[in-house]
């Protein structure tokens, strides 16, 4: 079945230490792409990846890292999480081919929380 | 820079009556233009999409959205309501040759029996 795999599905930790939620897709998309899901602000792009070892950031990169090493897998990194991050996280893949003709396909998202 | 407002956060329906969910867009290119709905607890799934074939597309579960350039808009209906409607609903656009997809505020629909 073609989808997008995020792990934890929840996340409870406390300020600064650091997390790691994963990211995998099994469609050979070369795009990815992570979101942050906060009431009245819609989704917004956190970091995106159009193909391994090509990131950059989104809308709201600050206190995030990223990497793509594979082209299936694409971890969110929290070096020194802070409760302004808590929020519910999506990873979304999508093809990429020059056109946006493409939607992406969703993961079923990380609620996180830092206390 | 393309963006999405979707009109009224919070919608209210019967079951059985009429569906419309607002969206007006803003591309400096040709928008592809999609709807998502995400229900309580899970992630997007993806309703329908114009990708310019035709103005009127149709998706699943009895939704259409029409794409009118002239009011740079792309409705969401359905003509009858379920119970099984309520969600959010998210409206976004992804510009001719970026891989960016920009999403509306959302609006959330309540489906009263």
């Amino acid at each position: 079945e073609a989808q997008v795999t995020q792990n934890p599905r929840y996340l409870i930790t406390v300020t600064g230490k650091k997390l790691t939620v994963t990211c995998s897709q099994n469609m050979n998309h070369e795009y990815m792409s992570w979101y942050r899901q906060d009431p009245g602000l819609g989704l917004r792009q956190i970091y995106y990846s159009m193909n391994v070892e090509v990131t950059d950031k989104g809308d709201v990169p600050e206190g995030y890292k990223v990497s793509r090493k594979e082209k299936r897998n694409f971890p969110l990194i929290l070096e020194s999480p802070s409760p302004n991050q808590t929020s519910l996280y999506f990873c979304a893949s999508s093809l990429s081919s020059g056109t946006g003709a493409y939607g992406y396909t969703f993961g079923s998202g990380t609620r996180l929380t830092v206390v | 820079a393309q963006s999405v407002t979707q009109l009224g956060s919070h919608v209210s329906v019967s079951e059985g009556a009429l569906v419309l969910l607002r969206c007006n867009y803003s591309s400096s290119v040709p928008p592809y233009l999609f709807w998502y709905v995400q229900y309580p607890n899970q992630g997007l799934q993806l309703l329908l999409k114009y990708t310019s074939a035709a103005t009127l597309v149709k998706g699943i579960n009895d939704f259409e959205a029409e794409f009118k350039k002239s009011e740079t808009s792309f409705h969401l209906t359905k003509p009858s309501a379920h119970m099984s409607d309520a969600a959010e609903y998210f409206c976004a656009v992804r510009g001719a040759a970026g891989n960016k997809l920009t999403f509306g505020g959302g609006t959330r629909v309540l489906v009263k029996p």
